[in-house]
Protein backbone atom coordinates (compact mmCIF):
# COMPACT_ATOMS: atom_id res chain seq x y z
CA UNK A 1 0.00 0.00 0.00
CA UNK A 2 0.65 3.60 -0.41
CA UNK A 3 2.11 5.59 2.08
CA UNK A 4 3.06 9.38 2.35
CA UNK A 5 5.54 11.16 4.96
CA UNK A 6 6.01 14.76 6.40
CA UNK A 7 8.05 15.90 8.71
CA UNK A 8 8.49 17.57 10.59
CA UNK A 9 5.32 17.85 12.79
CA UNK A 10 5.90 21.27 13.62
CA UNK A 11 8.04 23.81 13.20
CA UNK A 12 9.13 27.52 14.33
CA UNK A 13 11.36 29.13 12.59
CA UNK A 14 12.58 33.47 13.49
CA UNK A 15 11.66 35.25 10.06
CA UNK A 16 14.50 35.65 7.80
CA UNK A 17 15.05 32.00 8.23
CA UNK A 18 15.77 29.43 6.25
CA UNK A 19 12.99 26.54 5.64
CA UNK A 20 12.89 23.24 4.29
CA UNK A 21 10.03 20.62 4.41
CA UNK A 22 10.22 17.11 3.05
CA UNK A 23 7.20 15.18 1.98
CA UNK A 24 8.42 11.13 0.62
CA UNK A 25 5.89 9.21 -0.80
CA UNK A 26 6.71 4.99 -0.58
CA UNK A 27 4.42 2.56 -2.45
CA UNK A 28 3.89 4.04 -6.24
CA UNK A 29 5.48 5.33 -8.75
CA UNK A 30 5.58 8.66 -10.85
CA UNK A 31 3.24 10.19 -8.71
CA UNK A 32 1.37 13.42 -8.76
CA UNK A 33 3.03 15.54 -5.82
CA UNK A 34 1.07 18.90 -4.49
CA UNK A 35 2.30 21.57 -1.86
CA UNK A 36 -0.60 23.21 -0.25
CA UNK A 37 -0.72 25.84 2.57
CA UNK A 38 -3.64 26.68 5.08
CA UNK A 39 -3.83 29.90 6.61
CA UNK A 40 -5.53 29.24 10.33
CA UNK A 41 -9.64 29.37 9.60
CA UNK A 42 -8.59 29.35 5.89
CA UNK A 43 -9.36 26.77 3.12
CA UNK A 44 -5.87 24.97 1.42
CA UNK A 45 -4.38 27.01 -1.35
CA UNK A 46 -2.36 24.88 -3.57
CA UNK A 47 1.13 25.98 -3.43
CA UNK A 48 3.09 24.05 -6.14
CA UNK A 49 2.39 20.67 -8.12
CA UNK A 50 4.35 18.09 -9.89
CA UNK A 51 3.98 15.51 -12.55
CA UNK A 52 7.63 14.62 -12.89
CA UNK A 53 10.95 14.36 -11.65
CA UNK A 54 12.43 18.27 -12.11
CA UNK A 55 8.50 19.30 -13.43
CA UNK A 56 7.22 22.20 -11.08
CA UNK A 57 4.22 24.15 -11.54
CA UNK A 58 3.81 27.40 -9.21
CA UNK A 59 0.68 28.49 -8.48
CA UNK A 60 1.20 31.43 -6.23
CA UNK A 61 4.50 33.50 -6.24
CA UNK A 62 6.04 34.33 -3.35
CA UNK A 63 9.06 33.33 -1.80
CA UNK A 64 8.75 30.16 -1.38
CA UNK A 65 9.93 26.82 -3.57
CA UNK A 66 9.85 23.70 -4.51
CA UNK A 67 11.81 20.63 -6.11
CA UNK A 68 11.38 17.23 -6.71
CA UNK A 69 15.13 15.94 -6.84
CA UNK A 70 13.87 12.05 -6.51
CA UNK A 71 10.44 10.64 -8.24
CA UNK A 72 8.64 10.22 -4.22
CA UNK A 73 10.08 13.13 -2.65
CA UNK A 74 9.12 16.83 -2.91
CA UNK A 75 10.83 19.41 -0.92
CA UNK A 76 9.16 23.34 -0.19
CA UNK A 77 11.90 25.61 0.57
CA UNK A 78 12.30 29.32 1.46
CA UNK A 79 15.76 31.35 1.69
CA UNK A 80 14.11 33.95 4.54
CA UNK A 81 10.51 33.75 6.07
CA UNK A 82 8.09 36.28 6.28
CA UNK A 83 5.57 35.99 9.13
CA UNK A 84 2.98 35.97 6.80
CA UNK A 85 4.82 32.58 5.90
CA UNK A 86 2.89 31.01 8.71
CA UNK A 87 0.80 28.21 8.48
CA UNK A 88 -0.01 24.43 8.15
CA UNK A 89 1.33 23.22 4.99
CA UNK A 90 0.43 20.23 3.97
CA UNK A 91 1.90 17.99 1.16
CA UNK A 92 -0.37 15.27 -1.04
CA UNK A 93 -0.29 12.80 -4.05
CA UNK A 94 -2.45 11.66 -6.28
CA UNK A 95 -1.91 8.30 -8.85
CA UNK A 96 -2.75 10.95 -11.78
CA UNK A 97 -3.72 14.50 -12.12
CA UNK A 98 -7.50 13.13 -12.28
CA UNK A 99 -7.57 10.78 -9.66
CA UNK A 100 -7.87 11.74 -5.66
CA UNK A 101 -5.06 13.07 -3.39
CA UNK A 102 -3.67 11.67 -0.19
CA UNK A 103 -2.06 13.44 2.51
CA UNK A 104 0.37 13.78 5.20
CA UNK A 105 -0.44 14.73 8.63
CA UNK A 106 1.26 18.06 7.89
CA UNK A 107 3.77 20.50 9.20
CA UNK A 108 2.23 23.24 10.94
CA UNK A 109 5.15 26.30 10.69
CA UNK A 110 5.02 29.37 13.16
CA UNK A 111 7.50 32.18 11.73
CA UNK A 112 8.73 34.22 15.02
CA UNK B 1 -13.52 34.75 -9.69
CA UNK B 2 -11.99 31.36 -7.98
CA UNK B 3 -11.83 28.30 -9.48
CA UNK B 4 -13.93 26.54 -6.91
CA UNK B 5 -16.41 28.19 -4.77
CA UNK B 6 -18.20 26.80 -1.86
CA UNK B 7 -20.98 27.70 0.60
CA UNK B 8 -19.16 29.87 3.82
CA UNK B 9 -20.83 28.46 6.08
CA UNK B 10 -20.99 27.80 9.49
CA UNK B 11 -23.89 25.54 9.37
CA UNK B 12 -25.06 24.87 12.81
CA UNK B 13 -27.68 21.78 12.64
CA UNK B 14 -28.74 19.54 15.12
CA UNK B 15 -28.83 15.84 15.70
CA UNK B 16 -31.21 14.34 12.67
CA UNK B 17 -31.19 17.48 10.28
CA UNK B 18 -30.28 17.44 7.11
CA UNK B 19 -27.93 19.45 5.36
CA UNK B 20 -26.73 20.37 1.82
CA UNK B 21 -23.58 21.89 1.24
CA UNK B 22 -23.11 23.15 -2.53
CA UNK B 23 -19.99 24.10 -5.02
CA UNK B 24 -19.24 25.76 -8.23
CA UNK B 25 -16.61 25.41 -10.44
CA UNK B 26 -14.97 27.73 -12.97
CA UNK B 27 -13.54 25.79 -15.59
CA UNK B 28 -15.53 23.52 -17.53
CA UNK B 29 -13.08 20.83 -18.60
CA UNK B 30 -12.39 20.25 -15.23
CA UNK B 31 -12.19 16.30 -15.08
CA UNK B 32 -13.07 14.74 -11.77
CA UNK B 33 -14.59 16.08 -8.12
CA UNK B 34 -14.30 15.43 -4.98
CA UNK B 35 -15.67 16.13 -1.65
CA UNK B 36 -13.17 15.75 1.21
CA UNK B 37 -13.73 16.10 5.05
CA UNK B 38 -11.47 17.84 7.87
CA UNK B 39 -11.34 17.72 11.29
CA UNK B 40 -9.58 20.49 13.29
CA UNK B 41 -5.67 20.69 12.91
CA UNK B 42 -5.82 17.93 10.49
CA UNK B 43 -5.00 16.54 7.38
CA UNK B 44 -8.15 16.41 4.63
CA UNK B 45 -9.31 12.87 4.03
CA UNK B 46 -11.63 12.07 1.00
CA UNK B 47 -15.07 11.99 1.65
CA UNK B 48 -16.24 10.21 -1.49
CA UNK B 49 -15.77 10.76 -5.63
CA UNK B 50 -19.04 12.62 -6.99
CA UNK B 51 -20.02 11.21 -10.39
CA UNK B 52 -22.31 12.18 -12.99
CA UNK B 53 -25.19 9.64 -12.33
CA UNK B 54 -24.92 11.12 -8.42
CA UNK B 55 -23.65 8.19 -5.53
CA UNK B 56 -24.48 7.72 -2.41
CA UNK B 57 -22.82 6.23 0.21
CA UNK B 58 -24.93 5.61 3.61
CA UNK B 59 -26.26 9.13 4.67
CA UNK B 60 -24.21 10.83 2.41
CA UNK B 61 -25.11 11.59 -1.30
CA UNK B 62 -23.36 13.65 -3.55
CA UNK B 63 -24.23 14.85 -6.86
CA UNK B 64 -22.47 16.58 -10.05
CA UNK B 65 -24.20 18.64 -12.96
CA UNK B 66 -21.72 19.43 -15.33
CA UNK B 67 -24.06 21.42 -17.36
CA UNK B 68 -24.11 24.09 -14.54
CA UNK B 69 -20.48 23.23 -13.19
CA UNK B 70 -22.09 22.25 -9.40
CA UNK B 71 -21.15 19.91 -7.03
CA UNK B 72 -23.29 19.35 -3.79
CA UNK B 73 -23.24 16.86 -0.76
CA UNK B 74 -26.49 16.24 1.25
CA UNK B 75 -25.83 14.78 4.67
CA UNK B 76 -28.89 12.76 6.01
CA UNK B 77 -29.43 12.20 9.56
CA UNK B 78 -26.50 14.15 11.11
CA UNK B 79 -24.74 13.40 13.84
CA UNK B 80 -22.57 14.80 16.02
CA UNK B 81 -19.31 13.30 14.66
CA UNK B 82 -20.29 14.87 11.65
CA UNK B 83 -18.83 17.91 12.88
CA UNK B 84 -16.17 18.85 10.55
CA UNK B 85 -14.97 21.27 7.46
CA UNK B 86 -16.48 19.94 4.17
CA UNK B 87 -14.44 20.72 1.34
CA UNK B 88 -15.26 20.41 -2.36
CA UNK B 89 -12.48 19.74 -4.55
CA UNK B 90 -11.70 19.58 -8.35
CA UNK B 91 -9.33 18.38 -10.63
CA UNK B 92 -8.90 20.46 -13.80
CA UNK B 93 -5.76 20.98 -16.58
CA UNK B 94 -2.76 23.35 -15.75
CA UNK B 95 0.29 24.34 -17.15
CA UNK B 96 1.73 21.56 -15.78
CA UNK B 97 -0.56 19.03 -15.93
CA UNK B 98 -3.48 18.38 -14.19
CA UNK B 99 -3.98 19.46 -10.71
CA UNK B 100 -6.10 19.23 -7.64
CA UNK B 101 -8.12 22.70 -6.18
CA UNK B 102 -9.55 23.06 -3.01
CA UNK B 103 -12.41 25.19 -2.22
CA UNK B 104 -12.53 26.92 0.97
CA UNK B 105 -14.62 24.70 3.13
CA UNK B 106 -17.82 25.41 4.53
CA UNK B 107 -17.53 24.12 8.52
CA UNK B 108 -20.57 21.98 10.02
CA UNK B 109 -21.50 22.16 13.53
CA UNK B 110 -23.52 19.43 14.84
CA UNK B 111 -24.98 20.02 18.05
CA UNK B 112 -27.36 17.46 20.36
Amino acid sequence: SQTIHQWPATLVQPVGSPLSLECTVEGTSNPNLYWYRQAAGRGLQLLFYSVGIGQISSEVPQNLSASRPQDRQFILSSKKLLLSDSGFYLCAWSFTGVTEAFFGQGTRLTVV
Amino acid sequence: RKEVEQDPGPFNVPEGATVAFNCTYSNSASQSFFWYRQDCRKEPKLLMSVYSSGNEDGRFTAQLNRASQYISLLIRDSKLSDSATYLCVVNMGGTGGFKTIFGAGTRLFVKA
